[in-house]
């Protein structure tokens, strides 16, 4: 049931746009997406629910395709703060009892 | 900052040996999570908690239980530690669908 991220590495100068792809095989609830830096916890970027809705704030921002169940993130004008690993989450149902983490995509911003 | 904790940061077993975890998220706080994450991979969902009551469990053997506790706080037990129960343990706190997670307790099984 783990969702399936892709591309599994991504090298970005300053500046440029990345999209990372997050792809299930099962019918999702809701799409999480969090972004992991070496050594520390996830933390969360944003959630998108059943319903097909893009999310964003600032320079990033998510897609949901409810019926293909997939969602995409995107970094625009990526920053060296961006570097890390992004990892989608999906839930299946409303109660949110089976939470699984995506593959993860590494993001390394250089100058 | 999060306002979720976890004890200790970091531990060191031995095969065989029990191993209790504790997390204290945030008042309102309904609903924990617990995850294991080992090295280079994602983490992997081990049960959550709500209410005080088990709400789902991942693919993880019975020798992993937990509690959680009407203050907010949350413990994972691990009985018979194995050397690939070696990981960072992630407890995440849920609010408005939104998880927020804790740093983590890195446990080494030796």
């Amino acid at each position: 049931q783990q969702p399936v991220q892709s591309p599994q590495a991504v090298i970005l100068r300053e500046g440029e746009d990345a999209v990372i792809n997050c792809s299930s095989s099962k019918a999702l609830y809701s799409v999480h997406w969090y972004r992991q830096k070496h050594g520390e916890a996830p933390i969360f970027l944003m959630i998108l629910l059943k319903g097909g809705e893009q999310k964003g704030h600032d320079k990033i921002s998510a897609s949901f395709n409810e019926k293909k169940q997939q969602s995409s993130l995107y970094l625009t004008a990526s920053q060296l703060s961006y570097s890390g690993t992004y990892f989608c989450g999906t839930e299946t149902s409303r109660t949110g009892n089976q939470f699984y983490f995506g593959t993860g995509t590494s993001l390394t911003v250089i100058p | 900052e999060t306002g979720v904790t976890q004890s200790p940061t970091h531990l060191i077993k031995t095969r065989g040996q029990q191993v209790t975890l504790r997390c204290s998220s945030q008042s309102g706080h309904n609903t924990v999570s617990w995850y294991q994450q080992a090295l280079g991979q994602g983490p992997q969902f081990i049960f959550q908690y709500y209410r005080e009551e088990e709400n789902g469990r991942g693919n993880f053997p019975p020798r992993f239980s937990g509690l959680q506790f009407p203050n907010y706080s949350s413990e994972l037990n691990v009985n018979a530690l194995e050397l690939d129960d070696s990981a960072l343990y992630l407890c995440a706190s849920s609010y408005e669908e939104t998880q927020y997670f804790g740093p983590g307790t890195r446990l080494l099984v030796l």
